[in-house]
């Protein structure tokens, strides 16, 4: 299995709060994702990163913000909760290039009262 | 982007072969045919992928069209734990994509019978 955690696994919070989710790889990989996976949307990408410190938008990415200041760190900030953002959180790493496998994380589910 | 159609949800027996197709008909010459597959309350995982010629492994088969726009995904034997959701994703050469990230369909949901 590819090294890939994420943390917290789980987290309820209340709207307003600032949230940060976590994902480590011990893989080396260049590129790394994060997902949200809510019912009948399957995945949508948030943000990803192409290096340390290159980050860019995806499809969903309004209401949060990342940072990736080592290789094997990349997080994901939610400035402001909110009910729309409860949600499960994937991240994946990847090589550069189509034939390469994305690897995902186990998933943080958050609750956002 | 390149789209996937695939069925909804199919049906198999335990120990028996499950064929699963996706139809891509607007695939480029550069696109990779991936294949993923999701078990419940998990993060997808990787099963297979090609980009023109038939592959093994030791999860699956993948059978390409000659024209490419179909493929099949081959499980040789269904167990219960093969009971998830199957997604078909092209992944844009010659990077993936601007973003290299995978674009998800709702994919098949695969249920096995004992």
């Amino acid at each position: 299995d590819a090294g890939i955690t994420q943390s917290p696994r789980h987290k309820v919070t209340e709207t307003g709060t600032p949230v940060t989710l976590r994902c480590h790889q011990t893989e080396n990989h260049r590129y790394m994702y994060w997902y949200r996976q809510d019912p009948g949307h399957g995945l949508r990408l948030i943000h990803y990163s192409y290096g340390v410190k290159d980050t860019d938008k995806g499809e969903v990415s309004d209401g949060y913000s990342v940072s990736r200041s080592k290789t094997e760190d990349f997080l994901l900030t939610l400035e402001s909760a909110t009910s729309s953002q409860t949600s499960v959180y994937f991240c994946a790493i990847s090589g550069a290039g189509p034939a390469n496998t994305q690897y995902f994380g186990p998933g943080t589910r958050l609750t956002v009262l | 982007d390149a789209k996937t159609t695939q069925p909804n949800s199919m049906e198999s027996n335990e120990e028996e072969p499950v064929h699963l197709p996706c139809n891509h008909s607007t695939i480029s010459g550069t696109d990779y045919i991936h294949w993923y597959r999701q078990l419940p309350s998990q993060g997808p995982e990787y099963v297979i992928h090609g980009l023109t010629s038939n592959v093994n492994n030791r999860m699956a088969s993948l059978a390409i069209a000659e024209d490419r726009k179909s493929s099949t995904l081959i499980l040789h034997r269904a167990t219960l734990r093969d009971a998830a959701v199957y997604y078909c994703i092209l992944r844009e050469g010659p990077y993936g994509g601007s973003q290299g990230n995978l674009i998800f369909g709702k994919g098949t949901k695969l249920s096995v019978k004992p």
